[in-house]
């Protein structure tokens, strides 16, 4: 099972929004609703941060959306803190019962 | 408090065996699905294994499969991993992970452990 394809890096000056995109095949991201985002600083264990594609565990800020179409799903942060800087993971069911992760894109606040 | 404590990482040699656990505490672990997922050096995340809230369903990554058991002990709220054949390319962090699908599994998780570190070496 091939990695979800995400952008290597992405950046935003605070107060700004940004969308970071998660690109699989109808085997996994675009045949289920399954997809997750994860925030991950360095050093650190990463965080739930959306959900069955859209969906915000309590106590994650509603600056953090999460949606799809097709085969891409995206992760929009908008409001940009400097907290909000770290590596960002999204992750999918696959039809083959597995869960496969994206590449990972860092997110750098100017 | 709700968490998840690993152990048992270390420096093996190729070839060699290693048995990680994963310590649950302040939930019924018993409810819940695990994961494995780990984490090379400067890398990416990547799944490893799943298994259901009563021990009688597992999945694996085709990385390990066959090499790697994914088990659980729930009167001792324990998770843990075998690994067997090990190979330069299983070194990484290892992270045990709840599945926030308490019935059912949903693959996103929301609990993490803080992870423990696999180093496969001569």
């Amino acid at each position: 099972q091939s990695a979800l394809t995400q952008p290597a890096s992405v950046s935003g000056s605070p107060g700004q929004s940004i969308t970071i995109s998660c690109t699989g095949t109808s085997s996994d991201v675009g045949g289920y609703n399954y997809v997750s985002w994860y925030q991950q600083h360095p050093g650190k264990a990463p965080k739930l941060m959306i959900y069955e594609v859209s969906n915000r565990p309590s106590g994650v800020p509603d600056r953090f959306s999460g949606s799809k179409s097709g085969n891409t799903a995206s992760l929009t942060i908008s409001g940009l803190q400097a907290e909000d800087e770290a590596d960002y993971y999204c992750s999918s069911y696959t039809s083959i019962s597995t869960l496969v992760f994206g590449g990972g894109t860092k997110l750098t606040v100017l | 408090e709700v968490q998840l404590v690993e152990s048992g990482g270390g420096l093996v040699q190729p070839g060699e065996s290693l048995r990680l656990s994963c310590a649950a505490s302040g939930f019924t672990f018993s409810s819940y699905w695990m994961h494995w997922v780990r984490q090379a050096p400067g890398k990416g995340l990547v799944w490893v294994s799943r298994i259901n809230s009563d021990g009688s369903s597992t999945s694996y990554a085709d990385s390990v499969k066959g090499r790697f058991t994914i088990s659980r002990d729930n009167a001792k709220n324990t998770l843990y991993l075998q690994m067997n054949s090990l190979r330069a390319e299983d070194t990484a962090v290892y992270y045990c992970a709840r599945d926030r699908g308490a019935v059912t599994g949903s693959d996103a998780f929301d609990i993490w452990g803080q992870g423990t570190m696999v180093t496969v070496s001569s």
